[in-house]
């Protein structure tokens, strides 16, 4: 079956230890997206990548990055993760639209990784 | 501004019970997409229903439907007879215009936890 695929399904880190999360796709969707979810709030985007043109959220912290290499693939880096980066990070694909005009694509999520910092 | 209102924060429910979450939006765009995803306790965002501006007919899926009214920016989701199974927390999201080279970009309300009790 077609799906999104996120690992580790579970994540602890120090304080100030660098981490990756990874997503892999299987739907050859061109667009994918890094969401943060705390507890009780809706997801946040952070970002996302059409294709491999790269577009950051203009309140993401520095501290997040993210990598794309290939169509499969996409990596979330947190460089320094402080305790108030504790949350689930989800995945998520699409199948862009046509430039210019209002997606009509629906956004499968994978999993998630919950993201422990100690 | 683009902005989703679901306005029940918890609704406890027996089994068997008919349920309506409720979901308001706001948009000056007039093309644009409305959804409903499930996030169960394990974390995964389940996408349930995309509805478009143009399309004001109900839908129904099974247990589930959908009532969309553009005259009163609304776009509820009504659970019959519900089951255990139906515990977890509902999103409404509302699909903003993108610009080229972006994939759509999903503006969801704080989410409604649906408590089905046996």
């Amino acid at each position: 079956d077609a799906m999104v695929i996120q690992n580790p399904r579970y994540q602890v880190t120090q304080f100030g230890k660098p981490v990756t999360l990874s997503c892999s796709q299987t739907l050859n969707h061109n667009v994918m997206y890094w969401y943060q979810q705390k507890s009780s709030q809706a997801p946040k985007l952070l970002f996302h990548y059409y294709d491999k043109d790269f577009n950051n959220e203009a309140d993401t912290p520095d501290n997040f990055q993210s990598r794309r290499p290939n169509t499969s693939f996409c990596f979330l880096d947190i460089r320094s993760p402080g305790l108030g980066d504790a949350a689930m990070y989800l995945c998520a694909t699409s199948r862009a639209g046509l430039a210019g005009r209002t997606s009509t694509d629906t956004q499968y999520f994978g999993p998630g990784t919950r993201l422990t910092v100690l | 501004a683009q902005k989703v209102t679901q306005a029940q924060t918890e609704i406890s429910v027996v089994e068997k019970e008919d349920v309506t979450l409720d979901c308001v939006y706001e948009t000056r765009d007039t093309t644009y997409y409305l959804f409903w995803y499930k996030q169960p306790p394990s974390g995964e965002l389940v996408f349930l229903i995309r509805r478009n501006s143009f399309d004001e007919q109900n839908e129904i899926s099974g247990r589930y439907s959908w009532n969309f009214q553009k005259s009163t920016s609304s776009f509820n989701f009504t659970i019959t007879a519900s089951q255990v199974v139906d515990s977890a927390v509902y999103f409404c999201a509302l699909n903003r215009r993108v610009l080229y080279n972006q994939g759509g970009k999903l503006i969801f309300g704080q989410g409604t936890e649906l408590s089905v009790k046996p």
